[in-house]
Parts: structure tokens; C-alpha cells; sequence
């Protein structure tokens, strides 16, 4: 069962355009929502996270924006650069009280951004 | 600061063998998950290991196994290898008592091809 779906699956950009990548959750006890970052060959990398009770979170570039009541979680890349060439994960996490976070990841943004 | 490790980077093994992967976690860190993560797809959870024992599991059969040893490093045992078990390994370190006990950062992953 699919509990995070992402889209779209794949997302060609200009340089200096926006890109945005949505995902929507299904279980309400998600108490944290990370993005993540995978270049080929490489483990992902922890980009930037949101918890529900904030509605937006900004880290240079990039931009979380969450709505709790539609369970809907977005990415934007302001100023796209080739650089942000990469795959894109949404995940969410519950955090158990005796045992650490665990996630769930969506499927995956393959980002590509044009020169 | 050491991030997270694995080893060995790449495996070629035989349907019905036996494989061990290894996990040392980024300094400072106790749980170590583990996540497999097939060709297009997102990372799928396996299980979690802190203080020495299996705290979370996944939806992942028997045959998947897994250790942490009392310097927090961590191994991943896969008996009875299937074609479907080709996939990247990857761990990820956290620390479960801290601020950021949400947080999790991933190693480079270990390449497991089933011939």
C-alpha cells in the first residue's frame, strides 16, 4: 500500500524556472515530512523538512509548502539550476515513543533542469 | 566527521546464496535503519536496529536479517537470494535521543546484483 504519492514522475525545467514537485499522504499520523535528494550512484541526501504545524519553510532555493487539511505537501526550487539535476523524494515519518523514525518515501521526481 | 558508511560498494552473487552487507553510522549516531531500494523507486523500509536489537520492521520476509554490534555499526543479511532481491542497500544513521531524532542520513549504498 502506497501511503505517499508523488508527482510528476518525471519534470523537465528552463534554467531559472521554478520546479515543483507535489506529494499527498494518506495516514494523519505523519508527524514529519522530509525531502530528499539522489544524485546517480549516490545515497539520498536530506534537502530540507517540514513538521504539520507549519504551513511553509524556506532554506535558500528551496521551499516547503504544507497543507495539513488536503494531506498535500509540495517542493519548489526557485531559480532552477543544472546542478538540481537529480531524483526528488517526498517521505513522512512517524516517530515511534521507544524506537527512531522510520520512512516512508514517495516514488520519486526525476528532475531535469536545460541549460 | 565521518558521514554514514557501507561496504562493499558493489556485490555479485548467485540465486540461493548468502550475502552480509555493512553499515557504520555517521559519528554521534545509535540506530541504524535499513532500506531497499529497487531500480526507478524509492527506498522501501526494512527495519531499524538500536541498542543492539530489531526495534521496527518492514514488510520484508524472514530471510532478511540484521545486527547491530556495541559500536553501533550495523550488517544486513540476505539468505536465499532471489532474482528480486537485486537491488541498492541502503543505510541510514540517526540518533534517537536527540533534537534531530527525525532526521536520517544515508550512506553511499551497496550495489546487490542476483545472477
Amino acid at each position: 500500500q502506497q501511503q505517499v504519492k508523488q508527482s510528476p514522475q518525471s519534470l523537465i525545467v528552463q534554467k531559472g524556472g521554478i520546479s515543483i514537485i507535489n506529494c499527498a499522504y494518506e495516514n494523519t499520523a505523519f508527524d514529519y515530512f522530509p525531502w530528499y535528494q539522489q544524485f546517480p550512484g549516490k545515497g539520498p541526501a536530506l534537502l530540507i523538512a517540514i513538521r504539520p504545524d507549519v504551513s511553509e519553510k524556506k532554506e535558500g532555493r528551496f521551499t516547503i509548502s504544507f497543507n495539513k487539511s488536503a494531506k498535500q505537501f509540495s517542493l519548489h526550487i526557485m531559480d532552477s539550476q543544472p546542478g538540481d539535476s537529480a531524483t526528488y523524494f517526498c517521505a513522512a515519518v512517524i516517530k515511534g515513543e521507544t524506537s527512531g523514525s522510520r520512512l516512508t518515501f514517495g516514488e520519486g521526481t526525476q528532475l531535469t533542469v536545460n541549460p | 566527521d565521518a558521514g554514514v558508511t557501507q561496504s562493499p560498494t558493489h556485490l555479485i552473487k548467485t540465486r540461493g546464496q548468502q550475502v552480509t552487507l555493512r553499515c557504520s553510522p555517521k559519528s554521534g549516531h545509535d540506530t541504524v535503519s535499513w532500506y531497499q531500494q529497487a531500480l526507478g523507486q524509492g527506498p522501501q523500509f526494512i527495519f531499524q536496529y538500536y541498542e543492539e536489537e530489531e526495534r521496527q520492521r518492514g514488510n520484508f520476509p524472514d530471510r532478511f536479517s540484521g545486527h547491530q554490534f556495541p559500536n553501533y555499526s550495523s550488517e544486513l543479511n540476505v539468505n536465499a537470494l532471489l532474482l528480486g532481491d537485486s537491488a541498492l542497500y541502503l543505510c541510514a544513521s540517526s540518533w534517537l535521543a536527540g533534537m534531530s531524532s527525525y532526521e536520517q542520513y544515508f550512506g553511499p549504498g551497496t550495489r546487490l546484483t542476483v545472477t
